[in-house]
């Protein structure tokens, strides 16, 4: 089955420790974002790759770097996690930036 | 999200109709979307509607827009204690992104 698949689903790392989250997807979709989801509230966009094109959103802390080797992986690096980086961590892909987007199962991130 | 509405929380009884309202913003909207997210999971597509469209139906899901009032609903019926849940409508921007509203949690009780 085409999917998004996000590793590791939990990881705990220190105060300062860096920490680099991964996202991989057989959909062969053109865009993938990165969204930081706390509580339950609405996911908060990141950035996103429109191809090897990056999008920060103007608001994303330097601390939050992102890499889109291929296709089909991107990575979120965390340089120096703080504990208010605590949240789940949410992976998508669309084909074209304005449809349906569909998401991985997320990474809960845990700062110690 | 700012720019996207919802209440909070709805509580129903299972085989009663859920209706989840939303708001939004963006009159250039091209599509709008719903969400549903199981706890620790992401977020799972259920359904959207084209802009040009007042109503749209799949199974046991309904959606009405009223563009005019930019006002979006989700009706589930016959809701089932697997719809528990939060809900999140969506809208998609000039940008090239979607703006998420906060989200409905969906309690049905037995």
């Amino acid at each position: 089955d085409a999917m998004v698949i996000q590793n590791p689903r939990y990881q705990v790392t220190q105060f300062g420790k860096p920490v680099t989250l991964s996202c991989s997807q057989t959909l062969n979709h053109n865009v993938m974002y990165w969204y930081q989801q706390k509580s339950s509230q609405a996911p908060k966009l990141l950035f996103h790759y429109y191809d090897k094109d990056f999008n920060n959103e103007a608001d994303t802390p330097d601390n939050f770097q992102s890499r889109r080797p291929n296709t089909s992986f991107c990575f979120l690096d965390i340089r120096s996690p703080g504990l208010g980086d605590a949240a789940m961590y949410l992976c998508a892909t669309s084909s074209s930036p304005r449809y349906e987007q569909y998401f991985g199962p997320g990474t809960r991130l845990t700062v110690t | 999200g700012e720019d996207v509405e919802q209440s909070l929380f709805l509580s129903v009884r299972e085989g009663d109709s859920s209706v989840i309202n939303c708001t939004y913003t963006d009159s250039s909207s091209t599509y709008l979307y719903w969400y549903k997210q199981e706890p620790g999971a992401g977020l799972q597509l259920l359904t959207y509607i084209f802009s040009n469209m007042d109503m749209k139906q799949d199974q046991r899901l309904t959606v009405l827009l009223n563009k005019k009032d930019k006002h979006l609903s989700l009706r589930i019926a016959d809701t089932q204690t697997g719809d528990s849940a939060i809900y999140f409508c969506a809208e998609d921007t000039n940008a090239g992104k979607s703006t998420f509203g906060d989200g409905t949690t969906l309690t049905v009780k037995p």
